[in-house]
């Protein structure tokens, strides 16, 4: 069983959909939530990150996490085509030195 | 606004080769990370270092070994490059300060051991 599973998707979705990106991890030793952003051919941009359980929002951008289903999202409202990349969930035990990333999930917003 | 840059964005090297791959953050990290990311695999962690002259294994760091000889260069070197260490390179910078936690990652190195 792999420590982070993430469906790679493609999903695609309309302009102004609400978008919602799952995570299911193994161990329950994770503290550190992370979402990143990567467009195609650029490294992964840090989106949002969490400490232990609950939620957090920026903007356009909730993460949410549920230590006890041990199972993270990030929502996406008004998503928009720019917001067309893959989205990779990962997780640390350590604060970041040790991160396990999830395959990602393609995400294509159509206008 | 640039903030992890990378020595190549493509490589081709020949099975045997000796390979260096060499990654600069200009944010004054502690921390610089060596990832490889292959599809349907994510990110996978070779090497890190949290000082200068430190370094620690990540989960695959057989077939490579780093250098950070300075707080803002960290290098990442195959010895004999082989066909498998085909992938995409990412190298990364972060802190954590007070909560706070910042993370960039370079644009990538695409290399292709033949």
């Amino acid at each position: 069983q792999k420590e982070v599973e993430q469906d790679p998707g493609p999903l695609s979705v309309p302009e102004g959909a609400i978008v919602s990106l799952n995570c299911t991890y193994s161990n329950s030793a994770f503290q550190y939530f992370m979402w990143y952003r990567q467009y195609s051919r650029k490294g992964p941009e840090l989106l949002m990150y969490t400490y232990s359980s609950g939620n957090k929002e920026d903007g356009r951008f909730t993460a949410q996490v549920d230590k006890s289903s041990k199972y993270i999202s990030l929502f996406i409202r008004d998503s928009q085509p720019s917001d067309s990349a893959t989205y990779l969930c990962a997780m640390s035990d350590t604060g970041g030195f040790k991160t396990i990333f999830g395959a990602g999930t393609r995400l294509f917003v159509k206008a | 606004d640039v903030k992890v840059t990378q020595s190549s964005r493509y490589l081709v090297k020949r099975t045997g080769e000796k390979v260096f791959l060499e990654c600069v953050q200009d944010m004054d990290h502690e921390n610089m990370f060596w990832y490889r990311q292959d599809p349907g695999l994510g990110l996978r962690l070779i090497y890190f270092s949290y000082d200068v002259k430190m370094k620690e294994k990540g989960d695959i760091p057989e077939g490579y070994s780093v250098s950070r000889e300075k707080k803002e260069r960290f290098s990442l070197i195959l010895e004999s490059a082989s066909t498998n260490q085909t992938s995409m390179y990412l190298c990364a910078s972060s802190l954590w300060s007070g909560g706070h936690y910042e993370q960039y990652f370079g644009p990538g190195t695409r290399l292709t051991v033949t």
